[in-house]
Protein backbone atom coordinates (compact mmCIF):
# COMPACT_ATOMS: atom_id res chain seq x y z
CA UNK A 1 0.00 0.00 0.00
CA UNK A 2 2.00 2.47 -1.60
CA UNK A 3 -1.08 5.37 -0.59
CA UNK A 4 -0.19 8.48 -3.04
CA UNK A 5 2.52 8.78 -5.28
CA UNK A 6 3.93 11.67 -7.53
CA UNK A 7 6.28 11.68 -10.80
CA UNK A 8 8.48 12.93 -11.02
CA UNK A 9 10.30 13.88 -8.14
CA UNK A 10 12.24 16.74 -9.62
CA UNK A 11 12.34 18.71 -13.17
CA UNK A 12 13.71 21.50 -14.33
CA UNK A 13 12.23 22.98 -17.68
CA UNK A 14 12.75 26.04 -19.74
CA UNK A 15 9.95 28.94 -20.35
CA UNK A 16 7.56 28.06 -22.79
CA UNK A 17 7.82 23.88 -22.22
CA UNK A 18 5.32 21.62 -21.12
CA UNK A 19 4.95 18.71 -19.11
CA UNK A 20 2.38 16.84 -17.01
CA UNK A 21 2.88 16.09 -13.59
CA UNK A 22 1.61 12.37 -12.56
CA UNK A 23 -0.38 11.02 -9.43
CA UNK A 24 -1.94 7.92 -8.36
CA UNK A 25 -3.38 6.39 -5.08
CA UNK A 26 -3.87 2.95 -3.97
CA UNK A 27 -6.59 4.06 -1.56
CA UNK A 28 -9.53 3.67 -3.47
CA UNK A 29 -10.45 7.11 -2.70
CA UNK A 30 -13.20 9.02 -4.68
CA UNK A 31 -11.62 13.01 -4.59
CA UNK A 32 -7.92 14.00 -5.61
CA UNK A 33 -6.48 17.51 -5.36
CA UNK A 34 -3.59 19.48 -6.56
CA UNK A 35 -1.75 22.16 -4.64
CA UNK A 36 1.19 24.35 -5.15
CA UNK A 37 3.63 25.24 -2.33
CA UNK A 38 5.44 28.79 -2.19
CA UNK A 39 7.50 29.83 0.49
CA UNK A 40 5.00 31.80 2.73
CA UNK A 41 2.06 31.02 1.34
CA UNK A 42 1.48 27.58 2.62
CA UNK A 43 -0.57 25.58 0.48
CA UNK A 44 -2.88 26.76 -2.67
CA UNK A 45 -5.26 24.58 -4.45
CA UNK A 46 -5.24 24.91 -7.98
CA UNK A 47 -7.45 21.88 -9.08
CA UNK A 48 -9.39 19.05 -7.66
CA UNK A 49 -11.36 16.27 -8.52
CA UNK A 50 -14.44 15.28 -6.25
CA UNK A 51 -15.03 11.89 -8.29
CA UNK A 52 -13.98 10.13 -11.38
CA UNK A 53 -15.15 12.18 -14.18
CA UNK A 54 -15.56 15.16 -12.81
CA UNK A 55 -12.68 18.41 -12.37
CA UNK A 56 -13.13 21.74 -10.69
CA UNK A 57 -10.69 24.93 -10.73
CA UNK A 58 -9.58 25.50 -7.12
CA UNK A 59 -7.41 29.09 -5.85
CA UNK A 60 -5.14 28.89 -8.95
CA UNK A 61 -5.91 27.42 -12.04
CA UNK A 62 -4.69 29.89 -14.81
CA UNK A 63 -1.96 28.15 -16.56
CA UNK A 64 -2.54 24.41 -15.47
CA UNK A 65 -4.75 21.60 -17.04
CA UNK A 66 -5.79 18.63 -15.12
CA UNK A 67 -7.17 15.22 -15.88
CA UNK A 68 -8.98 12.49 -14.12
CA UNK A 69 -7.99 9.43 -16.11
CA UNK A 70 -9.42 7.03 -14.12
CA UNK A 71 -10.27 6.25 -10.10
CA UNK A 72 -6.62 5.45 -9.35
CA UNK A 73 -5.02 8.41 -11.77
CA UNK A 74 -5.25 12.41 -11.69
CA UNK A 75 -2.59 14.62 -13.94
CA UNK A 76 -1.95 18.13 -13.88
CA UNK A 77 -0.32 19.56 -17.20
CA UNK A 78 1.98 22.71 -17.64
CA UNK A 79 0.92 23.63 -21.22
CA UNK A 80 3.28 26.51 -21.51
CA UNK A 81 5.71 26.49 -18.17
CA UNK A 82 6.56 30.24 -16.89
CA UNK A 83 8.84 30.89 -14.16
CA UNK A 84 6.29 31.72 -11.59
CA UNK A 85 5.10 28.19 -11.81
CA UNK A 86 8.12 27.65 -10.56
CA UNK A 87 7.12 25.57 -6.71
CA UNK A 88 6.46 22.45 -5.03
CA UNK A 89 3.29 20.55 -6.07
CA UNK A 90 1.45 17.90 -3.80
CA UNK A 91 -1.01 15.66 -4.98
CA UNK A 92 -3.66 14.80 -2.12
CA UNK A 93 -6.64 12.52 -2.17
CA UNK A 94 -9.32 11.47 0.37
CA UNK A 95 -11.90 9.13 0.79
CA UNK A 96 -15.33 11.51 -0.57
CA UNK A 97 -15.48 15.03 -1.85
CA UNK A 98 -16.19 16.35 1.93
CA UNK A 99 -13.52 18.98 2.81
CA UNK A 100 -13.89 17.35 6.10
CA UNK A 101 -12.13 14.35 5.47
CA UNK A 102 -8.99 13.81 5.58
CA UNK A 103 -6.47 14.18 3.13
CA UNK A 104 -3.38 12.00 2.21
CA UNK A 105 -0.13 13.84 0.45
CA UNK A 106 1.95 12.47 -1.97
CA UNK A 107 5.44 13.21 -1.76
CA UNK A 108 5.85 16.47 -4.02
CA UNK A 109 7.37 16.92 -7.54
CA UNK A 110 9.95 19.60 -6.93
CA UNK A 111 9.36 21.77 -10.36
CA UNK A 112 12.02 24.83 -11.42
CA UNK A 113 11.48 26.86 -14.64
CA UNK A 114 13.98 28.57 -15.98
CA UNK B 1 -5.72 37.01 0.56
CA UNK B 2 -4.82 34.22 3.00
CA UNK B 3 -8.22 32.93 4.67
CA UNK B 4 -6.30 31.92 7.76
CA UNK B 5 -3.58 34.07 9.28
CA UNK B 6 -0.67 31.81 10.84
CA UNK B 7 1.92 33.19 13.13
CA UNK B 8 4.91 32.77 13.68
CA UNK B 9 6.73 32.21 10.80
CA UNK B 10 9.36 30.08 12.53
CA UNK B 11 10.34 29.60 16.43
CA UNK B 12 12.94 27.89 17.77
CA UNK B 13 12.16 26.04 21.32
CA UNK B 14 14.87 23.60 23.26
CA UNK B 15 13.87 19.98 24.22
CA UNK B 16 11.29 19.91 27.05
CA UNK B 17 9.87 23.26 26.13
CA UNK B 18 6.38 24.39 24.62
CA UNK B 19 5.69 25.50 21.25
CA UNK B 20 2.78 27.59 20.42
CA UNK B 21 1.45 28.32 16.82
CA UNK B 22 -1.08 30.44 16.48
CA UNK B 23 -4.10 30.95 13.77
CA UNK B 24 -6.91 33.76 13.17
CA UNK B 25 -9.59 33.52 10.56
CA UNK B 26 -12.65 35.84 9.48
CA UNK B 27 -14.85 33.21 7.88
CA UNK B 28 -17.82 32.46 10.50
CA UNK B 29 -19.01 29.67 8.35
CA UNK B 30 -15.73 27.93 8.72
CA UNK B 31 -16.11 24.81 11.09
CA UNK B 32 -13.70 22.14 10.58
CA UNK B 33 -9.82 22.96 11.83
CA UNK B 34 -7.32 20.57 11.10
CA UNK B 35 -3.17 21.17 11.48
CA UNK B 36 -1.24 18.97 9.31
CA UNK B 37 2.60 18.56 9.90
CA UNK B 38 5.34 18.64 7.05
CA UNK B 39 8.75 17.38 7.37
CA UNK B 40 11.11 18.02 4.94
CA UNK B 41 11.24 16.76 1.90
CA UNK B 42 7.60 14.82 2.59
CA UNK B 43 4.10 15.62 1.93
CA UNK B 44 2.45 17.62 4.54
CA UNK B 45 0.06 14.55 7.07
CA UNK B 46 -2.68 14.91 9.08
CA UNK B 47 -1.57 15.73 12.97
CA UNK B 48 -4.73 16.66 14.64
CA UNK B 49 -8.27 18.58 14.01
CA UNK B 50 -10.69 20.31 15.59
CA UNK B 51 -14.55 21.30 15.51
CA UNK B 52 -15.43 24.75 17.20
CA UNK B 53 -18.15 22.79 19.43
CA UNK B 54 -15.28 21.99 21.73
CA UNK B 55 -12.78 24.71 22.89
CA UNK B 56 -9.66 22.32 23.51
CA UNK B 57 -8.45 18.55 21.80
CA UNK B 58 -5.72 17.27 23.34
CA UNK B 59 -3.56 14.24 21.15
CA UNK B 60 -0.39 12.85 23.05
CA UNK B 61 1.34 15.83 23.83
CA UNK B 62 -0.15 18.02 20.83
CA UNK B 63 -3.54 20.01 21.91
CA UNK B 64 -5.85 22.43 19.86
CA UNK B 65 -7.20 25.22 21.52
CA UNK B 66 -10.05 27.12 19.88
CA UNK B 67 -12.16 30.27 20.44
CA UNK B 68 -14.58 30.82 18.61
CA UNK B 69 -15.78 34.17 19.73
CA UNK B 70 -12.15 35.44 18.88
CA UNK B 71 -12.42 33.19 15.71
CA UNK B 72 -8.50 31.82 16.73
CA UNK B 73 -7.10 28.88 17.45
CA UNK B 74 -4.19 27.48 18.57
CA UNK B 75 -1.64 24.12 18.75
CA UNK B 76 0.41 23.87 21.67
CA UNK B 77 3.28 21.29 21.28
CA UNK B 78 4.31 19.64 24.51
CA UNK B 79 7.89 18.58 25.92
CA UNK B 80 8.94 19.52 22.71
CA UNK B 81 11.36 16.83 21.15
CA UNK B 82 13.96 17.08 18.58
CA UNK B 83 11.46 14.80 16.26
CA UNK B 84 9.11 17.72 16.22
CA UNK B 85 10.94 19.77 13.90
CA UNK B 86 8.96 20.05 11.30
CA UNK B 87 6.69 22.72 9.48
CA UNK B 88 3.19 23.42 10.86
CA UNK B 89 0.13 23.87 8.95
CA UNK B 90 -3.11 25.49 10.14
CA UNK B 91 -6.13 25.04 7.96
CA UNK B 92 -9.74 25.70 8.11
CA UNK B 93 -12.69 24.48 5.78
CA UNK B 94 -16.53 24.91 6.34
CA UNK B 95 -19.14 21.78 5.00
CA UNK B 96 -18.50 22.46 1.72
CA UNK B 97 -15.84 24.62 0.94
CA UNK B 98 -12.39 23.90 0.18
CA UNK B 99 -9.35 23.68 2.62
CA UNK B 100 -7.88 27.22 3.32
CA UNK B 101 -4.13 26.49 4.76
CA UNK B 102 -2.49 28.95 6.48
CA UNK B 103 1.52 30.09 5.49
CA UNK B 104 3.12 28.11 8.20
CA UNK B 105 5.04 27.64 11.26
CA UNK B 106 8.63 25.62 10.64
CA UNK B 107 9.57 24.52 14.24
CA UNK B 108 13.23 23.84 15.52
CA UNK B 109 13.41 22.30 18.56
CA UNK B 110 17.40 21.89 20.10
CA UNK B 111 18.87 19.31 21.77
Amino acid sequence: NAGVTQTPKFQVLKTGQSMTLQCAQDMNHNSMYWYRQDPGMGLRLIYYSASEGTTDKGEVPNGYNVSRLNKREFSLRLESAAPSQTSVYFCASSENRLYQETQYFGPGTRLLVL
Amino acid sequence: QQQVKQSPQSLIVQKGGISIINCAYENTAFDYFPWYQQFPGKGPALLIAIRPDVSEKKEGRFTISFNKSAKQFSLHIMDSQPGDSATYFCAATDSWGKLQFGAGTQVVVTP
